[in-house]
């Protein structure tokens, strides 16, 4: 069965980097965009970033635009979200999550969801 | 952005309720919505997509309903398991923004 398993989460001093990993089994990864989203502590679920199945297009929520990058290497079924300038409020447990729709075009609607996530990994930002 | 309002932000039910959870959006979104549950601990799960189609897997106590910018998910009779954080999340379009969420306990 579809499977996706995050890792590189740590305890990272504000301003400083981080690169989280998710890796893909049970599916034909490229095949399908992936996404990003995190839940800070007591807070809900907040959408981070899309990309394409290609790996050509990106989207990016306002909060980490221009910091943190989503990449894929579709040769090792793994996605990527590098993070710098980290602030304490980006402390949270990342989720990599997997659209639903097969070939779906990033710009446009989704419209089947995301309907694989792993279990996610825990970043904490503090001096 | 789209900019989603869930309500209510928390609920007490007991099991055997029927309880529904309702999303807006800032604008239009046609039917391109989804509602997702999230228990402490765990991956968030899809629950029903477009709207209201029920992703595979999900028990059919579960339905959604609604389009344009008013949706609701209903939960027919409420079962322990249930218990969990809602979240419903547009995917019109991006950025895919997610509702504040509706923390269902027991009463």
């Amino acid at each position: 069965q579809a499977q996706l398993v995050e890792s590189g989460g740590a305890v990272v001093q504000p301003g400083g980097s981080l690169r989280l990993s998710c890796e893909a089994s049970g599916f034909t990864f490229i095949s399908y965009a992936m996404n990003w989203v995190r839940q800070a502590p007591g807070k809900g679920l907040e959408w981070l970033a899309i990309i394409s199945f290609d790996g050509i297009n990106t989207y990016y929520a306002d909060s980490v635009k221009g910091r943190f990058t989503i990449s894929r290497d579709n040769s090792k079924n793994t996605l990527f979200l590098q993070m710098n300038s980290l602030r304490p409020e980006d402390t949270a447990v990342y989720y990599c999550a997997k659209e639903g729709q097969h070939l779906g075009i990033t710009s446009r609607p989704g419209r089947y969801g995301m309907d694989v996530w792993g279990q996610g990994t825990t970043v904490t930002v503090s001096s | 952005d789209i900019h989603m309002t869930q309500s209510p932000s928390s609920l007490s039910a007991s099991v055997g309720d029927r309880v529904t959870i309702t999303c807006r959006t800032s604008q239009t979104i046609n039917n391109y919505l989804n509602w997702y549950q999230h228990r402490p601990g765990t991956a968030p799960k899809l629950l029903i997509y477009a709207a209201s189609n029920l992703q595979s897997g999900v028990p059919s106590r579960f339905s959604g309903s609604g389009s344009g910018t008013a949706f609701t998910l209903t939960i027919s009779s409420l079962q322990p398991e249930d218990f969990a954080t809602y979240y419903c999340q547009q995917s019109y379009s991006n950025p895919r923004t997610f509702g504040r969420g509706t923390k269902l306990e027991i009463k």
